[in-house]
């Protein structure tokens, strides 16, 4: 069965780092782009970060560049997200998703969420 | 950066009706089109990729079409199950992005 798993969530200061995982099965990690995408309570999808299969080409949305790090180990199959200097408003669940095929594509495989929230 | 309306926000729906939400772009994007549904508490499911191909094991009665900045998803007969929230996203480039949503509950 194809499946994504997502941890590391939790409570952290404003300021604080965080470093979600997400355990791919089911399907051969390394030839897949993969992404984060978050949802802040009660709004709406926000794509994070992608990364392609081999890990060589990583891209961010603006409001996570020079904060959040993505990185995949294939030997392992799973995905990472460093979060840095963290702040109220990146409090949300955090989703990894599998890209169909292309290195730029829908999502056809998601975790079940992990929530990180930002608070003092 | 594409940015993405969706409109209405909230359809408001019997079973059996037909519903179309509608998508449209800041620019032009082909059809490198999704569309997902999200279920409150879980994770958004694919439905539909490529503005108009139906992800496996997608009920029929979900259909999509378009091209350029406007796009549609359709559902033929509404049942029980697929009140929900819709999203169009684009993945044409970077930063890949997502509509504002479309929730659709029980008139």
């Amino acid at each position: 069965e194809v499946q994504l798993v997502e941890s590391g969530g939790g409570l952290v200061q404003p300021g604080g780092s965080l470093r979600l995982s997400c355990a791919a099965s089911g399907f051969t990690f390394s030839s897949y782009a993969m992404s984060w995408v978050r949802q802040a309570p009660g709004k709406g999808l926000e794509w994070v970060s992608a990364i392609s299969g081999s890990g060589g080409s990583t891209y961010y949305a603006d409001s996570v560049k020079g904060r959040f790090t993505i990185s995949r180990d294939n030997s392992k199959n799973t995905l990472y997200l460093q979060m840095n200097s963290l702040r109220a408003e990146d409090t949300a669940v955090y989703y990894c998703a599998k890209g169909r095929f292309g290195e730029i594509d829908a999502f056809d495989i998601w975790g079940q969420g992990t929530m990180v929230t930002v608070s003092s | 950066v594409i940015w993405m309306t969706q409109s209405p926000s909230l359809l408001s729906a019997s079973t059996g009706d037909r519903v179309t939400i509608s998508c449209r772009m800041s620019q032009g994007i082909s059809s490198y089109l999704a569309w997902y549904q999200q279920k409150p508490g879980k994770a958004p499911e694919l439905l539909i990729y490529a503005a108009s191909t139906l992800q496996s094991g997608v009920p029929s009665r979900f259909s999509g079409s378009g091209s350029g900045t406007d796009f549609t998803l359709t559902i033929s007969c509404l049942q029980s199950e697929d009140f929900a929230t819709y999203y169009c996203q684009q993945y044409y480039s970077f930063p890949l992005t997502f509509g504002p949503g479309t929730k659709v509950d029980i008139k």
